[in-house]
């Protein structure tokens, strides 16, 4: 079954704290992983995207990384910032027909003053 | 990146009453978007696709009668949600994909829809 698993389920970290999100997959065939950041109230906006080839891509604070061999995703937050705080989803792309997008549950972060 | 807007942002109706929701692709063109739908803390479900010049494909538990998508244009997708009823208050999120290999999804800044 194609799933996206996200650890973990919620966070709170200090304001200029790293941290570490996780995302493993078991979509097969894949195509693509994207991570979303989602304000409450607010649709998605992308922060990354990486194809099978690519093991590491940034955008800003925000660094994923990619592992296609153990199908395992993670999203690094560096000196953190208030308005981090969001729930943060890992969306793979079924590499089938369908390009459907499979979508994780979500890490929902606080960050605190 | 491409935009795509969502209008309105924030709707409350009455139970019986019918809701439109508009989705627009502002600097592309879409053949298709899709609909979700996204309850509190919880991650988005795909309801349909909705496919320009022809028929949605609804997700399965999805009833097509009482969630009417119309995609009359290559910029253009409207969910018209029928005789709401207050378990259909929700987040309501379309989005477009753009791009072939490294499709990228869109999404619309939400709908929330309230039914009084």
């Amino acid at each position: 079954k194609n799933q996206v698993e996200q650890s973990p389920q919620s966070l709170i970290i200090l304001e200029g704290k790293n941290c570490t999100l996780q995302c493993n997959y078991t979509v097969s065939p894949f195509s693509n992983l994207r991570w979303y950041k989602q304000d409450t109230g607010r649709g998605p906006v992308s922060l990354t995207i990486m194809t099978f080839s690519e093991n590491t891509k940034s955008n800003g604070r925000y660094t994923a990384t990619l592992d296609a061999d153990t199908k395992q995703s993670s999203l690094h937050i560096t000196a953190s910032q208030l308005s981090d705080s969001a729930s943060y989803i890992c969306v793979v792309t079924y590499g089938g027909a369908t390009n459907k997008l499979i979508f994780g549950t979500g890490t929902l972060l606080a960050v605190q003053p | 990146g491409a935009v795509v807007s969502q209008h309105p942002s924030r709707v409350i109706c009455k139970s019986g009453t019918s809701v439109k929701i508009e989705c627009r692709s502002l600097d592309f063109q879409a053949t298709t978007m899709f609909w979700y739908r996204q309850f509190p803390k919880q991650s988005l479900m795909l309801m349909a696709t909705s496919n320009e010049g022809s028929k949605a494909t609804y997700e399965q538990g999805v009833e097509k009668d009482k969630f009417l998508i119309n995609h009359a244009s290559l910029t253009l997708s409207t969910l018209t949600v029928t005789s709401a009823h207050p378990e259909d208050s929700s987040f309501y999120i379309c989005s477009a994909n753009v791009g072939g290999k490294r499709t990228e999804a869109f999404f619309g800044q939400g709908t929330r829809l309230t039914v009084v």
